[in-house]
């Protein structure tokens, strides 16, 4: 099973302000990696593919980079809409895991 | 526009069954792989079984490999997740989710139910 660790758990930012979230595996995923978004009672969606590829409908303050082990998803200018918890998910091979999550709070 | 709908969700004591129902709409159901992935209350995400878009092949979580079946029936344009020998960390909310085609990322998500397992 490939370990998916992100990594802050919380970070706390201003409106208007940068935030780098970052997400190791335990192992190269090449760039199979999937970030999404969850607010509090709604369902993930979907933001990056393809380790930097927006989805559609996206705003292009979110971007994401990194390839291998080491990913980053990037929110700049951040909204007020923004404030959620961002997940990362490799898609490698079929034991697909997430990574524990981190929460962006004001 | 692709809806997934889940339904069957509810309270079940340990030890229990229950079956989990995933109506897709908005596309073409035996062209795409789904999955059900759960998430228990205040955690993260954690995938649960994956089904090919044919049915053919299926795949499962350790932590419910034996106690979990996943099916699909495409004449009904239906998911099903077959929950068995239910145990209180089973408690979740169950998403049916919609795999990108031919690749493993989570395109599409309904909206979940809640699964209770308690005495």
């Amino acid at each position: 099973e490939i370990v998916m660790t992100q990594s802050p758990a919380t970070l706390s930012v201003s409106p208007g302000e940068r935030a780098t979230l970052s997400c190791r595996a335990s192992q190269s995923v090449s760039s199979n990696l999937a970030w999404y978004q969850q607010k509090p009672g709604q369902a993930p969606r979907l933001l990056i593919y393809a380790a930097s590829t927006r989805a559609t409908g996206i705003p292009a303050r979110f971007s994401g980079s990194g390839s291998g082990t080491e990913f980053t998803l990037t929110i700049s200018n951040l909204q007020s809409e923004d404030f959620a918890v961002y997940y990362c998910q490799h898609y490698y091979n079929w034991l697909l895991t997430f990574g524990g999550g981190t929460k962006v709070e004001i | 526009e692709v809806q997934l709908l889940e339904s069957g969700g509810g309270l079940v004591q340990p030890g229990g069954s229950l079956r989990l129902s995933c109506a897709a709409s908005g596309f073409t159901f035996s062209d795409y792989a789904m999955s059900w992935v759960r998430q228990a209350p205040g955690k993260g995400l954690e995938w649960v079984s994956e089904i090919s878009g044919s049915g053919a092949s299926v795949y499962y979580a350790d932590s419910v490999k034996g106690r979990f079946t996943i099916s699909r029936d495409n004449s009904k344009n239906t998911l099903y997740l077959q929950l068995n020998s239910l145990r209180a960390d089973d408690t979740a909310v169950y998403y049916c989710a919609r795999h990108f085609y031919g690749v493993l990322y989570f395109e599409h998500w309904g909206r979940g139910m809640l699964v209770t397992v308690s005495s």
